[in-house]
């Protein structure tokens, strides 16, 4: 049972280039999430996908996109990469929309922007 | 106020003690609370989760609330060294039309053998 899969592990960018960052859950949840983890800053949520079909902005959406590709599947984009975007990043899935749900995470891709 | 507080430690306690981690948020209408344990260089690890109606024990873990106070607790009994690793309180809060969840920096604990 792999859960939450996120790809790459790790990532070095060169300022300006783009990449997609995969994540796929296995385990039928309606929402999904993308968080990045900063020192000190704790988890703060880039965007969220209540339910396939929808997605809306969360607390850090700039320089980012996503996309609910289908009920398993929700990327994260990165158009011109940043060095302030170097950070941890976690995709996370859960049962229902609500927030009253546990969510559960992938084990994270570290990237790094140079 | 931030949404969710907690404090960053490191919290040290010997082995076999009980070590008491606290969280605080701002939202009153706030009804679910998750404890995360986080290990370094790894992702967050559900522990446990308690909604407004009542506190919850599983094994050697507690999850209280005292929504009078504004603050959920996790108590973690016969602390082992392998309970060392940075806990996170996440609670949810009242958003939009539904609610998402805040997560506190963190409570580093350190269990000494």
């Amino acid at each position: 049972n792999a859960g939450v899969t996120q790809t790459p592990k790790f990532q070095v960018l060169k300022t300006g280039q783009s990449m997609t960052l995969q994540c796929a859950q296995d385990m039928n949840h309606n929402s999904m999430y993308w968080y990045r983890q900063d020192p000190g800053m704790g988890l703060r949520l880039i965007y969220y996908s209540a339910s396939e079909g929808t997605t809306d902005k969360g607390e850090v959406p700039n320089g980012y996109n996503v996309s609910r590709l289908n009920k398993r599947e929700f990327s994260l984009r990165l158009e011109s990469a940043a060095p302030s975007q170097t950070s941890v990043y976690f995709c996370a899935s859960s049962e229902g929309g609500r927030s009253n749900q546990p969510q559960h995470f992938g084990d994270g891709t570290r990237l790094s922007i140079l | 106020q931030k949404e969710v507080e907690q404090n960053s430690g490191p919290l040290s306690v010997p082995e076999g003690a009980i070590a008491s981690l606290n969280c605080t948020y701002s939202d009153r209408g706030s009804q679910s609370f998750f404890w995360y344990r986080q290990y370094s260089g790894k992702s967050p690890e559900l522990i446990m989760f308690i909604y407004s109606n009542g506190d919850k024990e599983d094994g050697r873990f507690t999850a209280q609330l005292n929504k009078a106070s504004q603050y959920v607790s996790l108590l973690i009994r016969d602390s082992q060294p392998s309970d060392s690793a940075t806990y996170l309180c996440a609670v949810n809060i009242r958003w939009n039309q539904g609610g998402k969840l805040i997560f506190g920096q963190g409570t580093e604990l350190s269990v000494k053998p």
